[in-house]
């Protein structure tokens, strides 16, 4: 049973560049969540994936974020004209659909550090 | 709005001590969900345990025990006997059922178990 895989594990990049994170849930789930994670705090939402339908957004997720789904199996997330404030680790997490609130399981994250 | 406070920060104790974690939530809804997830250093969050409101009965799994206090708005996690590998950042969540989205975490417990 593979889990949650997300790459790359680690990303240095310069202020200003663009960086683009991958995301493979567990195959037989429909559910794909990305949350970011910053130092000393718990994972806070970023946005959520139904098959391939972006279904919500959190105000955190600026204009320079994107992410997509495009055939409801891996995901990707880009980030435009990196800020240092947007260092942090970025999770993604799958689950199925039907029952509510079920666990989530995550990936081991990816690491960024914009310099 | 939905709240999590792990009040906590860092716990430190010797193996085989028995450790409790604290986690108090606030929320409007009468349905909701608590979560318990285990964050060792390879950073992959790892499910623990899902309890739904109307459920207050504690729960045991070998060394891990759960008490649910409703009237306290509290979700408690007991580690009996600490091994060294419980090292971890342990994150009490809150999710409610229209909002399955958006699971709230808490700032998280660095638990250091020494030898």
């Amino acid at each position: 049973d593979t889990g949650v895989s997300q790459d790359p594990r680690h990303k240095i990049t310069k202020r200003g560049q663009n960086v683009t994170f991958r995301c493979d849930p567990i195959s037989e789930h429909n559910r794909l969540y990305w949350y970011r994670q910053t130092l000393g705090q718990g994972p806070e939402f970023l946005t959520y994936f139904q098959n391939e339908a972006q279904l919500e957004k959190s105000r955190l997720l600026s204009d320079r974020f994107s992410a997509e789904r495009p055939k409801g199996s891996f995901s990707t997330l880009e980030i435009q004209r990196t800020e240092q404030g947007d260092s942090a680790m970025y999770l993604c997490a799958s689950t199925t659909s039907g029952a509510t609130n079920e666990k989530l399981f995550f990936g081991s994250g990816t690491q960024l550090s914009v310099l | 709005a939905q709240k999590v406070t792990q009040a906590q920060t860092e716990i430190s104790v010797v193996e085989k001590e028995d450790v409790t974690l604290d986690c108090v939530y606030e929320t409007r809804d009468t349905t909701y969900y608590l979560f318990w997830y285990k964050q060792p250093p390879s950073g992959e969050l790892v499910f623990l345990i899902r309890r739904n409101s109307f459920d207050e009965q504690n729960e045991i799994s070998g060394r891990y025990s759960w008490n649910f206090q409703k009237s306290t708005s509290s979700f408690n996690f007991t580690i009996t006997a600490s091994q060294v590998v419980d090292s971890a950042v342990y994150f009490c969540a809150l999710s409610e059922p229209y909002n399955n989205n958006d699971m709230r975490f808490g700032a998280g417990t660095r638990l250091t178990v020494k030898p």
